[in-house]
């Protein structure tokens, strides 16, 4: 069974301050995936990345930094929070074949 | 760029009852067409997907339809329960290695 773990799982952060996701997965798959996901957008992709070292801007990635310093490892920086970032962020991995995605649990952010 | 709409955001069937649920693209150049379900409070999970070399996939209760012509896809879901209550995500991409474009999400209700 395909496994993405993320923590924290509930943060809240003050305006300006600094927040890391981190997310792991078991599944040795090379891809890795930050998406927030607000009503009434669905998910949307922050970053990516293709393997250890890489990190790839996705669709929004504006206020946001990412990094992956393993196989495993792929985290989600924000280094100066603000309330419009306030969501629920999803860690998936992938094959390199880009077929089934497998999400983590979810991680909620709220920035006061 | 590719554009994925879900235009119901939520659908009500009675248990028993099937459920349609309808998503339009935007590119000609989409070929892969997964499908994923978020309960309650969970992550999301694939269910189905299909490729636009076939028009039709089905497996058990769930069939996806795709009309390339009118750029629509469409699940559906045969004698509805009550655990298929949830999130119903569409996704498009030009291929598998692509990256996904999602709509906004349907919430399918099952009532008694």
């Amino acid at each position: 069974e395909a496994a993405v773990t993320q923590s924290p799982r509930n943060k809240v952060a003050v305006t300006g301050g600094k927040v890391t996701l981190s997310c792991n997965q078991t599944n040795n798959h090379n891809n890795m995936y930050w998406y927030r996901q607000d009503t009434g957008h669905g998910l949307r992709l922050i970053h990516y990345s293709y393997g250890a070292g890489s990190t790839e801007k996705g669709d929004i990635p504006d206020g946001y930094k990412a990094s992956r310093p393993s196989q495993e490892n792929f985290s989600l920086i924000l280094e100066l929070a603000t309330p419009s970032q306030t969501s629920v962020y999803f860690c998936a991995s992938g094959d390199s074949s880009g077929n089934t995605l497998y999400f983590g649990e979810g991680s909620r952010l709220i920035v006061v | 760029g590719e554009k994925v709409e879900q235009h119901q955001s939520t659908l009500s069937v009675r248990e028993g009852d099937s459920a349609v649920i309808n998503c339009t693209y935007t590119d000609t150049a989409s070929s892969y067409f997964p499908w994923y379900k978020q309960e309650a409070g969970k992550s999301l999970h694939f269910v189905i997907d299909i490729r636009s070399n076939v028009d039709r996939k089905q497996s058990q209760r769930l069939t996806v339809l795709l009309d390339k012509k009118a750029k629509r896809f469409s699940l559906h879901i045969t004698a509805t329960q009550p655990e298929d209550s949830a999130i119903y995500f569409c996704a498009a991409s030009m291929d598998s290695n692509y990256q996904l474009i999602w709509g906004s999400g349907t919430k399918l209700i099952i009532k008694p």
